[in-house]
């Protein structure tokens, strides 16, 4: 399976400044069909897991522009411009790209400084 | 407004069996390949199974194959979860997700506690 690989695993971050984390696949995730199938999801204190961006940099409806994902091949970056208290919790990447097999990383927990 | 429904959840003992459901509104079931992410306490997230949006295909997690089966029901648009066996380390709360290759909808959960 592709393993993915996030970092850091713990950010503390103080309101208003910018968060950035990381996420590595073991594989490339670019599909045959040219797609990649990196997504990006947050999960919230005693909530179920919500998509924020799909194949790489598309925001879900709803979502603040404030988040942005990047990256290319194996390398992928998910930013938060400036955080806010409502950006709590844990954060994890996804790739589909080896769907059925979708893996995802460790997670990453934000939280306010 | 899309909404998927987990039931079925509770507390069993090791070796027991279990069958969750999730019923699916606002969307067109048929277009969705269909999965169960499972979430052990305080984890992150695990892949257990999926089916294909015509029900035709079905793929397991190494840990789960031989022991779950996946199915859905097209005409009640809703996805079932046949757990046989289980062992502690099934503990997890069990989501119902819709998307293959991009899980874009998310249930709220049920909790499956298996007592060794």
């Amino acid at each position: 399976d592709v393993v993915m690989t996030q970092s850091p695993l713990s950010l503390p971050v103080t309101l208003g400044q910018p968060a950035s984390i990381s996420c590595r696949s073991s594989q490339s995730l670019v599909h045959s069909n040219g797609n990649i199938y990196l997504n990006w999801f947050q999960q919230r204190p005693g909530q179920s897991p919500r998509r924020l961006i799909y194949k790489v940099s598309n925001r879900d409806s709803g979502v603040p522009d404030r988040f942005s994902g990047s990256g290319s091949g194996t390398d992928f970056t998910l930013k938060i411009s400036r955080v806010e208290a409502e950006d709590v919790g844990v954060y994890y990447c996804m790739q589909g790209t080896y769907w059925p097999r979708n893996t995802f990383g460790q997670g990453t927990k934000l939280e306010i400084k | 407004e899309v909404q998927l429904l987990e039931s079925g959840g509770g507390l069993l003992q090791s070796g027991e069996s279990l069958r969750l459901s999730c019923a699916a509104s606002g969307l067109t079931f048929t277009n969705y390949g269909m999965n169960w992410v499972r979430q052990a306490p305080g984890k992150g997230l695990e892949w257990v199974s999926t089916i294909s949006s015509t029900g035709g295909t079905t793929f397991y997690a190494d840990s789960v194959k031989g022991r779950f089966t996946i199915s859905r029901d097209t005409s009640k648009s809703t996805l079932y979860l046949q757990m046989n066996s289980l062992r502690a380390d099934d503990t997890a709360v069990y989501y119902c997700v819709a998307g293959g290759n991009d899980c874009a909808y998310w249930g709220q959960g049920t909790l499956v506690t298996v007592s060794s």
